[in-house]
């Protein structure tokens, strides 16, 4: 079956323009997780989804990211005022359910660029 | 400040050599993964251990989670060229909505 998708896979944006990622997650999962790579490291979490609403919204770095999932399926990571710092991969990734054990599936990420 | 501490960062070694991973810690996890990236690609799971003590094996890769469930390793036999890609943990437990705190990596390149 089809897997986490993730558009754009390449943004690139200038410095102070708002951004929007999307990620299709795997059908009938109900939780649904944001995390950012930067160059060289680990993926860091952002924002988990229990269905559509924001359950943990802790990895957030400040108030210029915002996310939603407003049908409980697809989501949307929103970045206002761009920021340099902000160039990064934005991983998703969806699970069956929110469990200690379940499985979490990563897309393939969007690579986003602030010049 | 990256929970999960991940050595070595970078390893490079001829095919055929034998390679470790290890992947430290000082909370407990109730499970632990192990997760390979290839460029432009999104983290793989290989392979989860949730009990403490636990060994298991996938082919030439062989996964220990540490007695306390603070820590991990991964083995890898006769490494292969094929081997070559960024090796991941994760923790995944010690929070309400179970998201994965993921170890900084060690990227492994395996040279013909």
């Amino acid at each position: 079956g089809a897997g986490v998708s993730q558009t754009p896979s390449n943004k690139v944006t200038e410095k102070g323009k708002y951004v929007e990622l999307r990620c299709d997650p795997i059908s009938g999962h109900t939780a649904l997780y944001w995390y950012r790579q930067s160059l060289g490291q680990g993926p860091e979490f952002l924002i988990y989804f229990q269905g559509t609403g924001a359950a943990d919204d802790s990895g957030l770095p400040n108030d210029r990211f915002f996310a939603v999932r407003p049908e409980g399926s697809v989501s949307t990571l929103k970045i206002q005022r761009t920021e340099r710092g902000d160039s990064a991969v934005y991983l998703c990734a969806s699970s069956r359910l929110a469990g200690a054990w379940e499985t979490q599936y990563f897309g393939p990420g969007t690579r986003l660029l602030v010049l | 400040t990256q929970l999960l501490e991940q050595s070595p960062q970078f390893l490079s070694i001829q095919e055929g050599e034998n390679l470790t991973v290890y992947c430290n810690s000082s909370s407990v996890f109730s499970s632990l993964q192990w997760y390979r990236q290839e460029p432009g690609e999104g983290p793989v799971l290989l392979v989860t251990v949730v009990t403490g003590g636990e060994v298991k094996k996938l082919k030439r890769l062989t996964f220990q989670f540490g007695d306390a469930r603070k820590d991990s390793s991964l083995h890898i036999t006769a490494a292969q060229p094929g081997d070559t890609g960024l090796y991941l943990c994760a923790g995944q437990g010690n929070n309400a909505g179970n998201m994965l705190t993921f170890g900084g990596g060690t990227r492994l390149m395996v040279k013909p």
